[in-house]
């Protein structure tokens, strides 16, 4: 068990720029989550997947992301036409029952 | 909506004290609680998850307890350790949805 995993670790882009993030969960969990979180708050709910389905979205999940978790195996977060605002640690975690477990985060900087 | 708090926003004991977190929600029909801690630039650690059912859960110098009807939940920290600096922070589920949500956080200082 190699816990979750993330990559990039660090992304830096221009404004209006696309970026793809990638999450490789812990293998025998079936669900998948993503989260933000900005200096000084705790993480902000995105959306979650089971297997492949994608359950939950946030209203935070704005018509510029979207994320996708083909075959219920690793998942990508992509967002569109990026914007300052963006700039954040883009958290995923994944669990089947129990406590959510999270990977190391990539933090995206948007200039 | 639910809303998770945590007071204080800053802490700081000296090496060997005993401590505690608190953490409040305001809507107790949680499914469960979740405390992680989160060192700087870093991903989260879980560190206790206590189902509504429960009223404690205890890992080593950890113990961390739930009351669900004042909407409150503790996380003690005995004979605290400069390691343990670190920011921790609880999170709640509700019935009907996976998701957590967060308090923003208590940043632990302990000085050796």
């Amino acid at each position: 068990d190699t816990g979750v995993s993330q990559n990039p670790r660090h992304k830096i882009t221009k404004r209006g720029q696309n970026v793809t993030f990638r999450c490789d969960p812990i293998s025998e969990h079936n669900r998948l989550y993503w989260y933000r979180q900005t200096l000084g708050q705790g993480p902000e709910f995105l959306t979650y997947f089971q297997n492949e389905a994608q359950l939950e979205k946030s209203r935070l999940l704005s018509d510029r992301f979207s994320a996708e978790r083909p075959k219920g195996s690793f998942s990508t977060l992509e967002i569109q036409r990026t914007e300052q605002g963006d700039s954040a640690m883009y958290l995923c975690a994944s669990n089947s029952m129990g406590p959510q477990y999270f990977g190391p985060g990539t933090r995206l900087l948007v200039l | 909506k639910q809303e998770v708090t945590q007071i204080p926003a800053a802490l700081s004991v000296p090496e060997g004290e005993n401590l505690v977190l608190n953490c409040s929600f305001t809507d107790s029909a949680i499914y469960n609680l979740q405390w992680f801690r989160q060192d700087p630039g870093k991903g989260l650690t879980s560190l206790l998850l206590i189902q509504s059912s429960q009223r404690e859960q205890t890992s080593g110098r950890l113990n961390a307890s739930l009351d669900k009807s004042s909407g409150r939940s503790t996380l003690y920290i005995a004979a605290s350790q400069p390691g343990d600096s670190a920011t921790y922070l609880c999170a709640v589920t509700q019935g009907g949805s996976e998701k957590l949500v967060f308090g923003k956080g208590t940043k632990l200082t302990v000085n050796p």
